[in-house]
Parts: structure tokens; sequence; C-alpha cells
């Protein structure tokens, strides 16, 4: 099966850690990203890569890191300088610079921090 | 500064009603726009994706439309199901880069 994967679906940690919450994708895809969910927000773009070893800040970006060495995975590392860490995290892939830029999400990772 | 609102946040609906849900956007240079679907819990599904040169697009009983100049996408769900039940979420993506750029939803519930 095509698609994008995230894990873990839950995530728990105690305030002060860094955490890395991983995203891979099968599709092929030039392009990925990260969002954050908060109740009764908008989704957020906190980084995004349109190829391999290169990415731009979102609109959130501070307290946040990516990389993307391999076409496929896009991993984000929250950091002990994110203020707010707590919310739901969604990662996508698209196909890049196309008429039909269509985005496909993953399932989601719910990070709770305490 | 692009800002995408949607109207209304929140819609109950008996099974079997048309509904219209809206999405209006500040800046009228966009690249696309998408509607997708977000059950409870989930990620995103994509419905729809509308290119900015296209004045609607059609899957289904889900029709949504786009006017560029008005700033303003609509999706149109024909025979509503209780299956429906979901919060609808518009996003515009930018002209010069691949940014999207979301509303904040409309949760839509549809009863028996």
């Amino acid at each position: 099966d095509g698609g994008i994967t995230q894990s873990p679906k839950y995530l728990f940690r105690k305030e002060g850690q860094n955490v890395t919450l991983s995203c891979e994708q099968n599709l092929n895809h030039d392009a990925m990203y990260w969002y954050r969910q908060d109740p009764g927000q908008g989704l957020r773009l906190i980084y995004y890569s349109q190829i391999v070893n290169d990415f731009q800040k979102g609109d959130i970006a501070e307290g946040y890191s990516v990389s993307r060495e391999k076409k496929e995975s896009f991993p984000l590392t929250v950091t002990s300088a994110q203020k707010n860490p707590t919310a739901f995290y969604l990662c996508a892939s698209s196909k890049g610079r196309t008429d039909s830029d269509e985005q496909y999400f993953g399932p989601g990772t719910r990070l709770t921090v305490t | 500064k692009q800002e995408v609102t949607q109207i209304p946040a929140a819609l109950s609906v008996p099974e079997g009603e048309n509904l219209v849900l809206n999405c209006s956007f500040t800046d009228s240079a966009i690249y696309n726009l998408q509607w997708f679907r977000q059950d409870p819990g989930k990620g995103l599904t994509s419905l729809l994706l509308i290119q900015s040169s296209q004045r609607e697009q059609t899957s289904g009983r889900l029709n949504a439309s786009l006017d560029k100049s008005s700033g303003r996408s609509t999706l149109y769900i024909a025979a509503s199901q209780p299956g429906d039940s979901a919060t609808y979420l518009c996003a515009v993506q930018l002209g010069d880069t691949d940014k999207l750029i979301f509303g904040t939803g409309t949760r839509l519930q549809v009863f028996p």
C-alpha cells in the first residue's frame, strides 16, 4: 500500500526532553511538510522540504528542527525550547510544483508533554 | 497576508439534506484550493483540488466551486448521510510557494 506513515500514534514526554516524530512516505513525492493542529485552530505549517537535503521554515518553526537526508523520510524533532509542545502533529507530502499539487496526509501523532 | 475563513464553524442537519460549506480567502493570487475531510483524532483526507484556472470539481456527491475574483469557494454535499459527519477544511496554496494556508474548518454532524 502506498501512503504516509507516522509513528507513534500517541507520545508522552516530560517537560525539558527532546522528542522526534517519524514520518515516512512511499509515494515517491519530492515535497514533505509538517503541520501542527491545536483545538479551535487551523493547521499551521512548521517546516517543509521541497527536495532532499533542503528544507525551509514555516510559520511556527521556533523550537522545532527537521532533517531530510532521504526522499522518503522527514523526521521532526520537538526541542525543549518549544514552549507549548502539546499538540496534534500532521505530516504531509506532495509531488511538488505541478498543476495538481495535492497534499496527502499521514494519520498524525498526538504529543503530550507534562 | 493570506487569511482563510470558513463559515459556519459548526453545522447539524438531518440526513438527506443538501449542504453548502463556505470558504473565503483574502488574497486571490492562489495556485490552487483544496478541500479536506478530517475525522476525530485522524489525519486529513483530500476530497477535491481545484486549480486556479478551474471553476469547479466534482467527485460523487461532492462538488466544489472556486471564484478567485471574489475570494470564495463552496463545497456542496448532496443528499447528506450520517457517514459524512466530520470536520471539513479548506486550504489555499500560495502562488509562489508550496505552502498551504488552512481555514479553521466546519464541523458537520448529520443525524439519522
